[in-house]
């Protein structure tokens, strides 16, 4: 069964640093990827996918995620963070259907 | 476009009494997704429906949820009884029936419903 799994439920980066979250998967076949935000008190918005093509996918707010199939991995990056940034981060496969599996989450701390 | 809407934004209640949330998808999108957030377990996909059409109840916690679509524009979740850790904060989300084409989103979702069960 497709699943994914972010390891880390907390990153803390300083304004201005480049940030990672962290996002493995386990799929037969390929998979189609996905990484959403959300903010307080507000439903999830998507910010990126991975369906076919170039591993590295660029998104909404300046995020990108490099797709990794050796390594089995989608991690959400940015190359300057700002403290907007700070959020609770989905990772989601596709699990057929027009379903998706969600990740546990990861709250991003950006200090300033 | 409104996007996903969701009634009531809060819902305080005592145990037993039944609660009914509601959502209102995006015009045209044909699939309706119901999840559920708490800490303890993260988002759960609790039922989906294809055209009005239940597709998968699976995630449906036991017989005191139910899920209905009577038409393409509402549904509503209902809980009764309902008990205190029912509380969550629930989401509704909607489709379009192209998954990476067209419409770049796969799921759009509502703000939600904070519902807590005294």
């Amino acid at each position: 069964a497709q699943s994914v799994a972010q390891p880390e439920d907390q990153v803390n980066v300083a304004e201005g640093n480049p940030l990672t979250v962290k996002c493995t998967y386990s799929v037969s076949g390929n998979p189609y990827l996905f990484w959403y935000v959300q903010y307080p008190n507000r439903g999830l918005q998507f910010l990126l996918k991975y369906i076919t093509g170039d591993n590295l996918v660029k998104g909404s707010y300046g995020f990108e995620a490099e797709f990794n199939k050796s390594q089995t991995s989608f991690h959400l990056k940015k190359p300057s963070a700002l403290v907007s940034d700070s959020a609770l981060y989905f990772c989601a496969i596709y699990t057929g259907r027009r379903a998706l599996t969600f990740g546990s989450g990861t709250r991003l701390q950006v200090q300033p | 476009d409104a996007g996903v809407i969701q009634s009531p934004r809060h819902e305080v209640t005592e145990m037993g009494q039944e609660v009914t949330l509601r959502c209102k998808p995006i015009s045209g999108h044909d699939y309706l997704f119901w999840y559920r957030q708490t800490m303890m377990r993260g988002l759960e996909l609790l039922i989906y429906f294809n055209n009005n059409v239940p597709i998968d109840d699976s995630g449906m916690p036991e017989d005191r949820f139910s899920a209905k679509m009577p038409n393409a524009s509402f549904s509503t979740l209902k809980i009764q009884p309902s008990e205190p850790r029912d509380s969550a904060v629930y989401f509704c989300a909607s489709s379009s029936n192209e998954l990476g084409t067209g419409d770049n989103q796969p799921q759009h979702f509502g703000d939600g419903t904070r519902l807590s069960i005294l």
